[in-house]
C-alpha cells in the first residue's frame, strides 16, 4: 500500500494564479483532512470530508475549495493565490470506527506539498 | 486562550536524557489523548494514544495524562539523536471524532 500520497511535492506560484493540489488514499478511509503547517502555527485544519461526496470547513477554508467525487481522493483548490498561502500543506486520512473496536483511530498523513506564493 | 497550548521549543539535551514534552488543554470534554512524532520535511506520523486519564507505556516512551490539571505528558527515556523531531499533542473529545486539535508541537533536538 502506498498509504497517502500528494500531488505535487513542490510547487511555486504566483500571486492569482490557481492551481489544485491533489491527495490520494488507498486504505478505503472515509474521512480526509487538509491541513497547513506554518512556523509557530502548527497544524490548523482547512477543510475535511467524512465521506464520498462531502466536505466541511474546518479552521482556516478563507481562500480554498475541495472537492471528494471519489472516495480515494481530495483535492484542495486554490482560485486565486496570496502570498500569506505559502506553506507546506498536509493531507490525512483515517477510517471510521467500526464496531466499537477500539477507541482511536489514526490519522495517517501524506508527505506534504510544499507552496510558495511570490 | 488557545484550545491546546504547547511550548515550541527547541528542546535541546545531550543523548541518554530523559525528556519531558508537555501540552495543557482547557476543553475539560477531550478525552482521547496523542501524540505524533514529523521528523523534519515528513508527514506527522502517531506514536502514540491514551484515553483519559492514566498512563500508557510502549518501550522508551511513557504517555501521561492528568484530566484534573488538563495535562498531558510525554516523556522519553534514554533519549537517541534519531528522536531529534518535532512531537506534536494531539486530542478529540469524542471517540466517533471528525476532527483533532492540535498542539503546534516542539521540537526536539538530542545531541550524541
Amino acid at each position: 500500500n502506498a498509504g497517502v500520497t500528494q500531488t505535487p511535492k513542490f510547487r511555486v506560484l504566483k500571486t492569482g494564479q490557481s492551481m489544485t493540489l491533489l491527495c490520494a488514499q488507498d486504505m478505503n478511509h472515509e474521512y480526509m483532512y487538509w491541513y497547513r503547517q506554518d512556523p509557530g502555527m502548527g497544524l490548523r485544519l482547512i477543510h475535511y470530508s467524512v465521506g464520498e461526496g462531502t466536505t466541511a470547513k474546518g479552521e482556516v477554508p478563507d481562500g480554498y475549495n475541495v472537492s471528494r467525487l471519489k472516495k480515494q481522493n481530495f483535492l484542495l483548490g486554490l482560485e486565486s493565490a496570496a502570498p500569506s498561502q505559502t506553506s507546506v500543506y498536509f493531507c490525512a486520512s483515517t477510517q471510521t470506527l467500526a464496531g466499537g473496536i477500539g477507541p482511536y483511530n489514526e490519522q495517517f498523513f501524506g508527505p506534504g506539498t510544499r507552496l510558495t506564493v511570490l | 486562550q488557545k484550545e491546546v497550548e504547547q511550548d515550541p521549543g527547541p528542546l535541546s539535551v545531550p543523548e541518554g536524557a530523559i525528556v519531558s514534552l508537555n501540552c495543557t488543554y482547557s476543553n475539560s470534554a477531550f478525552q482521547y489523548f496523542m501524540w505524533y512524532r514529523q521528523y523534519s520535511r515528513k508527514g506527522p506520523e502517531l506514536l502514540m494514544y491514551t484515553y483519559s486519564s492514566g498512563n500508557k507505556e510502549d518501550g522508551r516512551f511513557t504517555a501521561q495524562v492528568d484530566k484534573s490539571s488538563k495535562y498531558i505528558s510525554l516523556f522519553i527515556r534514554d533519549s537517541q539523536p534519531s528522536d531529534s523531531a518535532t512531537y506534536l499533542c494531539a486530542m478529540s473529545a469524542e471517540r466517533g471524532y471528525s476532527t483533532l486539535t492540535f498542539g503546534k508541537g516542539t521540537m526536539l533536538l538530542v545531541s550524541p
